[in-house]
């Protein structure tokens, strides 16, 4: 059965920290992983990985995939109170997307 | 025009109503989905049409029947739900469904259904 398990589940930091989120994954015929942030309604996309150790940036936001270890990490440096929300993984398999349960990030000031 | 547009935004409809929620996007994409999202959970694939055909249904009960009319509208018809059907349903659009490099989906605001 494929699985995405993302860790923390939650996690509470200060203005100004660096958080590093994690995903992991086991699933067959793997085409891509993405992050999406989920605050009061839809889940915004933020970035799509298809391929090993290249990494993909957006202002504070970057990631990285490691095709061989199955796993992802989202960073965001100097957070800030906007930053708080829930970010999602999905793994994309076949037409289909599966995502983990999520990391709620609360960033106060 | 990069959104997606979803009608309600909330809808409360008891347990022998009909109702159909609505979400519509013009930004050419061929693959449509329709999630549904609980509390504190990840959206749960519900049906994925790709060029207008229903590609995948995830086992769905058939008190929810999707139809989508055109490569831009997307419809999901309810009939006779249970109360704990009650979840922020989610319309998303992707490019394409089946590709070789994955697909970035782009997800309505939701309608945020209650079942009495």
């Amino acid at each position: 059965e494929d699985k995405v398990v993302q860790s923390p589940l939650s996690l509470v930091v200060h203005e100004g920290d660096t958080v590093t989120l994690n995903c992991s994954y086991e699933v067959t015929n793997f085409r891509s992983l993405l992050w999406y942030k989920q605050e009061k309604k839809a889940p915004t996309f933020l970035f799509m990985l298809t391929s090993s150790g290249i990494e993909k940036k957006s202002g504070r936001l970057s990631s990285i995939l490691d095709k061989k270890e199955l796993f992802s990490i989202l960073n965001i440096t100097a957070t800030q109170t906007g930053d708080s929300a829930i970010y999602l993984c999905a793994v994309v398999i076949q037409g289909k997307s599966t995502f983990g349960d999520g990391t709620t990030l609360t960033v106060k000031p | 025009d990069t959104e997606v547009t979803q009608t309600p935004k909330h809808l409360v409809m008891g347990m022998t109503n009909k109702k159909s929620l609505k979400c519509e996007q013009h930004m050419g994409h061929r693959a449509m989905y329709w999630y549904k999202q609980k509390a504190k959970k990840p959206p749960e694939l519900m049906f994925v049409y790709s060029y207008e055909k229903l590609s995948i249904n995830e086992s769905v009960p058939s008190r929810f029947s999707p139809e989508c009319p055109n490569s831009s509208l997307l419809n999901l018809h309810l009939h006779a739900l249970q109360p704990e059907d009650s979840a922020l349903y989610l319309c998303a659009s992707s490019q394409e469904a089946w590709t070789v490099w994955g697909y970035e989906q782009y997800f309505g605001p939701g309608t945020r259904l209650t079942v009495t």
